[in-house]
């Protein structure tokens, strides 16, 4: 079982859907998560960090961890074309300062 | 806050050349860069961890003496591709964490080709 499991399938959804995307993980260990948008040919782009269980929003995002299910979610609200993107879960802990990433979901808003 | 900043963005470079790429904290120190390499359409896989002021700890399977790194300063570390093949072609990126609030900060990346 990897450390990270996070569906690769590409996801295409309307302009002003709510875009979901989640992560599964083994590691009961981990404490900090993070989703991070990367647009072609561009480094990733930090979007949500969390530390433990519970929600965080951000103007039209918002990250959910829920540590007992080992699991956690990314929502955007009000879906729009510049969001698409891949997005990537990522966390740590533990004592490893090392990233633990998920495959990347391709996001595609269409206008 | 926490910006990391990679030079070039892109470098095209003859067979058995070197290429050095540039990683930096512009707002904040970073003990602790990591390098990763990035296929297309894949995840990002890490290369090494560098340390300033020490040697550099390289993953399983990373050739450290085709991928020299220097982490001279607290704001600064390198990555010197040397004697580049076209399989070094790929898409390099650093990244640093400003402190246990922050999540890591990626660079812009550096697209690689060797020809």
């Amino acid at each position: 079982q990897k450390e990270v499991e996070q569906d690769p399938g590409p996801l295409s959804v309307p302009e002003g859907a709510i875009v979901s995307l989640n992560c599964t993980y083994s590691n009961s260990a981990f404490q900090y998560f993070m989703w991070y948008r990367q647009y072609s040919r561009k480094g990733p782009e930090l979007l949500m960090y969390t530390y433990s269980s519970g929600n965080k929003e951000d103007g039209r995002f918002t990250a959910q961890v829920d540590k007992s299910s080992k699991y956690i979610s990314l929502f955007i609200r009000d879906s729009q074309p510049s969001d698409s993107a891949t997005y990537l879960c990522a966390m740590m802990g533990g004592g490893n300062n090392r990233l633990a990433f998920g495959k990347g979901n391709q996001v595609v808003v269409i206008p | 806050g926490a910006v990391v900043s990679q030079h070039p963005s892109w470098v095209i470079c003859k067979s058995g050349t070197s290429v050095k790429i540039e990683c930096r904290s512009l707002d904040f120190q970073a003990t602790t860069m990591f390098w990763y390499r990035q296929f297309p359409k894949q995840s990002l896989m890490l290369m090494a961890t560098s340390n300033e002021g020490s040697k550099a700890t390289y993953e399983q399977g990373v050739e450290k003496d085709k991928f020299l790194i220097n982490h001279a300063s607290l704001t600064l570390s390198t990555l010197t591709v040397t004697s580049a093949h076209p399989e070094d072609s790929s898409f390099y990126i650093c990244s640093a964490r400003a402190g246990a609030n922050y999540g890591y900060t990626f660079g812009s990346g550096t697209r690689l080709t060797v020809v």
